[in-house]
């Protein structure tokens, strides 16, 4: 079982559609959980962390679930600016992060 | 917040010949930076971590004398790629963690991208 998994997608949406990936982790251990974004041919940036209780940032919800050691990210009212890859990253150690494939999601308008 | 700040954005080279890779951090001290490599449609792949003042240390099946790490500042880490060759052609991308930020977010450069003819 790979470290990070992720479906790569791509997801194809139009404007203003609810969208959700979901991430799974195979380490138990590991200790914090992030989303990132990396836009085509860019470097990633970090999106949002995920908490234990779940968080929100705007139309971004990132959930985690350590019993089914999955994570998941939901975006509502999707913009076409929203288009990218997102990367789910886990964090096992001190900025030890191992970075799934990536799934990428299209909004068409 | 934190930049890092990556050069050259491209190069292409010919086989055989070695580059060098700069990954600075722009507005913070960085004692430690890491470089990943990225193949298409592949995850970022940690190749190693770059300490201060120290050796740096390389994932498992990455060549350290093929790719050698110089972390000479704070601010500075050099990435040289010796005797390049076409399949070492990828995207290349250092980050660095600013301890002003949350644990685990890291900065990014903006990356290299290899080619080796």
């Amino acid at each position: 079982r790979k470290e990070v998994e992720q479906d790569p997608g791509p997801f194809n949406v139009p404007e203003g559609a609810t969208v959700a990936f979901n991430c799974t982790y195979s380490n138990s251990a590991s200790q914090s959980f992030f989303w990132y974004r990396q836009d085509c041919r860019k470097e990633p940036k970090l999106l949002m962390s995920v908490y234990s209780s779940g968080n929100e940032d705007g139309r971004f919800t990132a959930q985690l679930n350590r019993a089914s050691q999955y994570i998941s990210l939901l975006i509502r009212d999707s913009k076409l600016s929203d288009s990218a890859t997102y990367l789910c990253v886990v964090n096992k150690g001190y900025s030890t992060l191992t970075f799934g494939k990536g799934t990428m999601l299209l909004v068409s308008p | 917040g934190a930049v890092v700040s990556q050069h050259p954005s491209w190069v292409i080279c010919k086989s055989g010949t070695s580059v060098k890779i700069e990954c600075r951090s722009l507005d913070f001290q960085a004692t430690t930076m890491f470089w990943y490599r990225q193949f298409p449609k592949q995850s970022l792949m940690l190749m190693a971590t770059s300490n201060e003042g120290s050796k740096a240390t390389y994932e498992q099946g990455v060549e350290k004398d093929k790719f050698l790490i110089n972390h000479a500042s704070l601010t500075l880490s050099t990435l040289t790629v010796t005797s390049a060759h076409p399949e070492d052609s990828s995207f290349y991308i250092c980050s660095a963690r600013s301890m002003q930020g949350p644990p685990g977010e890291l900065f990014f450069g903006e990356g290299s991208r290899l080619t080796v003819l």
